[in-house]
């Protein structure tokens, strides 16, 4: 049973425009929020993150946006640019047991 | 700053062959993980370990043992490989109280 789940395998985007990377999860327990990022052959690298006692975090470019009602997050990318294209993955974690649980990602392409 | 180091980067085993991946980070960080990533199914977390001396099961901890052998080193064994066990294999370690987790290049394992 996915508790964190990204529904979009993919996503295309034009070089300059937004990209939205969506993410739900269903363990009301989760507290503390992250993205990463991750380039073929290589390991995931941290993001942006966002606790649950927040509703928005803005690094830069990147912004996630946490509603809890919904138990749904999202990553904003703008502008894109086409360096960002990479797989993005969702992950969620509970309190002190330091476990992160992930998406299965997102695939984000932007063409120039 | 080498970071969080996987050796070996890439292996091809026999069906019933173990072998140990390696895994060791200087950064000083008190968590370790070991996920796996298989294609469309995201990362799973194998093992982790909270701190130096504990090991805890992860969502597929099955065919898989572990050993944190002191803060630096967290190392994963594969006693009779099988071919489902094909997969890249992923070490990661986060400071206490950190949010972000660092991970290593990866190790592409292949079961024949």
């Amino acid at each position: 049973d996915q508790q964190v789940k990204q529904n979009s395998p993919s996503l295309s985007v034009q070089e300059g425009r937004i990209s939205i990377l969506n993410c739900d999860y269903t363990n009301s327990m989760f507290d503390y929020f992250l993205w990463y990022k991750k380039y073929p052959a290589e390991g995931p690298t941290f993001l942006i993150s966002i606790s649950s006692i927040k509703d928005k975090n803005e690094d830069g470019r990147f912004t996630v946006f946490l509603n809890k009602s919904a138990k749904h997050l999202s990553l904003h990318i703008v502008p894109s640019q086409p360096g960002d294209s990479a797989v993005y993955f969702c992950a969620a974690e509970a309190g002190n047991n330091r476990k992160l649980i992930w998406g299965l990602g997102t695939s984000l392409a932007v063409n120039p | 700053n080498a970071g969080v180091t996987q050796t070996p980067k890439f292996q091809v085993l026999k069906t019933g062959q173990s072998m140990t991946l390696q895994c060791a980070q200087d950064m000083n960080h008190n968590s370790m993980y070991w996920y796996r990533q298989d294609p469309g199914m995201g990362l799973r977390l194998i093992y982790y370990s909270a701190s130096e001396g504990t090991t805890d099961k992860g969502e597929v901890p099955n065919g898989y043992n572990v050993s944190r052998l002191n803060k630096r080193e967290f190392s994963l064994r594969l006693e009779s490989a099988a071919p489902s066990q094909t997969s890249v294999y992923f070490c990661a370690s986060r400071r206490r109280g950190g949010t972000e987790a660092f991970f290593g290049q990866g190790t592409r394992l292949t079961v024949v």
